[in-house]
């Protein structure tokens, strides 16, 4: 399994504000998946994160709104930027487990609303 | 593109009995993994069960169980002895590998009834 943990867990933010979303991982891996859920709807990919290279973004979710870093293996941000009450999601990250090949894992999730 | 569908958007069952949950998927890939999981209201991401397409034979995980069938592309959950802890929504999913993405079905909100 892998043991991800995410920060914030839940959050209220101001209508035009950023806000950061970190997601730390116990094992080094290669990949990191952002993800959002929009309420009472699945899971849509954001972008496909990969040490030392740019982020792969999904049509529909561009750098300049959603910047994301990757700096080490263990490690990852996601920011939603210039936030609007569309922003209200749930965003999770999601990496395989190294113990358990081509098993996929997320992190508990980050539950923002913007007001 | 690979696409996931999940035909039954609520699905309700009695405490201790059985459920199945459907799931349909398109690829034209022959090596991929299927994936159920669960989102209880904390809205954490649970893993329930995993299949590789190469294997024939159903994955298992205590009361989970799935039905595979390949050339259907067919990957139905069976739960068994439902519990009330299991009420949530079940969503079924596909990948390559476990280095890439995963494609969601719209999922299956599920409600076990004392």
């Amino acid at each position: 399994s892998a043991v991800i943990s995410q920060k914030p867990s839940r959050d209220i933010c101001q209508r035009g504000t950023s806000l950061t979303i970190q997601c730390q991982v116990d094992s080094q891996v290669t990949m990191m998946f952002w993800y959002r859920q929009q309420p009472g709807q699945s899971l849509t990919l954001i972008a496909t994160a990969n040490q030392g290279s740019e982020a792969t973004y999904e049509s529909g979710f561009v750098i300049d709104k959603f910047p994301i870093s990757r700096p080490n293996l263990t490690f990852s941000t996601l920011t939603v930027s210039n936030m609007s009450p569309e922003d209200s999601s749930i965003y999770l990250c999601s990496v395989e487990g190294q113990t358990s090949g081509n098993t996929i894992y997320f992190g508990e999730g980050s539950w923002l609303t913007v007001v | 593109a690979q696409t996931v569908t999940q035909s039954q958007p609520e699905m309700s069952v009695q405490e201790a009995e059985t459920v199945t949950l459907s799931c349909t998927y398109d690829t034209s890939e022959n090596n991929y993994y299927l994936f159920w999981y669960k989102q209880p209201p904390s809205r954490q991401m649970i893993l329930v069960i995993r299949q590789e397409a190469y294997k024939q034979q159903n994955a298992t995980e205590n009361r989970f169980s799935v039905n595979f069938q390949k050339a259907a592309k067919s990957f139905s959950l069976k739960i068994s002895d439902s519990q009330l802890g299991d009420t949530a929504m079940y969503f079924c999913a596909f990948a390559y590998s476990g280095n890439t993405p995963l494609v969601f079905g719209k999922g299956t909100r599920l409600s076990v009834i004392a």
